[in-house]
């Protein structure tokens, strides 16, 4: 069973909708990490969390610790959030393990 | 804003022959670490360093690979055979070393290796 779970795999939306990406992991944490992956490859971090909600921009995470599972929301989506958004927790030490990303694209 | 760096960018090389893949972390960081994405799979933890020593390897790093901090600004990857294989996205991060798991790792742009 893989530690981190994401859905859906790929999305694909209307510029202006409404987005959700889900995370659950099986791991006990001490944080989640949310990551976007652009087209060439970079990584970028976009949030970590323990709990509750963060906010930045049009991007929100939340997590829930007892049911260990977190959502990424985008709100107003528009075609230059198109990439991949990876969750990943930490896991023994620090070392992240990643889930397989679920791949947004947003069309004008 | 400080960033990781990677070196090259890309890298083509034959079956057998030695890679090295650079990585200039962030220049206060104390932890440092090298991950892998084969094309359509996800990212794979490969090594933590910490201290001038392993902290933690993962089963796909045998003794073909080594890392190295040869001059306190360089944190290298050596795969001394390259497999097929190992043809993947490298991605270096650091952090700075305070938070543990609560902490945010930085990531490099990648080098991309091709093993032909």
């Amino acid at each position: 069973k893989n530690e981190v779970e994401q859905s859906p795999q790929n999305l694909t939306a209307q510029e202006g909708e409404f987005i959700t990406i889900n995370c659950s992991y099986s791991v006990g944490i001490s944080a989640l990490h949310w990551l976007q992956q652009h087209p060439g490859g970079g990584i970028v971090s976009l949030f970590m969390l323990s709990s509750g909600k963060k906010k930045h921009g049009r991007l929100i995470a939340t997590i829930n610790i007892q049911e260990k599972h977190s959502s990424l929301h985008i709100t107003a989506s528009h075609p230059r959030d198109s990439a991949v958004y990876i969750c990943a927790v930490p896991h023994n030490t620090d070392k992240l393990i990643f889930g397989t990303g679920t791949r947004l694209q947003v069309f004008p | 804003e400080p960033e990781v760096t990677q070196t090259p960018s890309h890298q083509v090389t034959q079956m057998g022959q030695e890679v090295i893949l650079r990585c200039v972390p962030i220049s206060n960081h104390l932890y440092f670490y090298w991950y892998r994405q084969i094309l359509g799979q996800k990212v794979e933890f490969l090594v933590s360093f910490y201290n001038n020593e392993i902290s933690e390897k993962s089963e796909i790093f045998d003794d073909q690979f080594s890392v190295e901090r040869p001059d306190g600004s360089n944190f290298t990857l050596k795969i001394r055979s390259t497999k097929l294989e190992d043809s993947a996205m490298y991605f270096c991060a650091s952090r700075q070393g305070t938070g543990g798991g609560q902490e945010t790792q930085y990531f490099g742009p990648g080098t991309r290796l091709l093993v032909l």
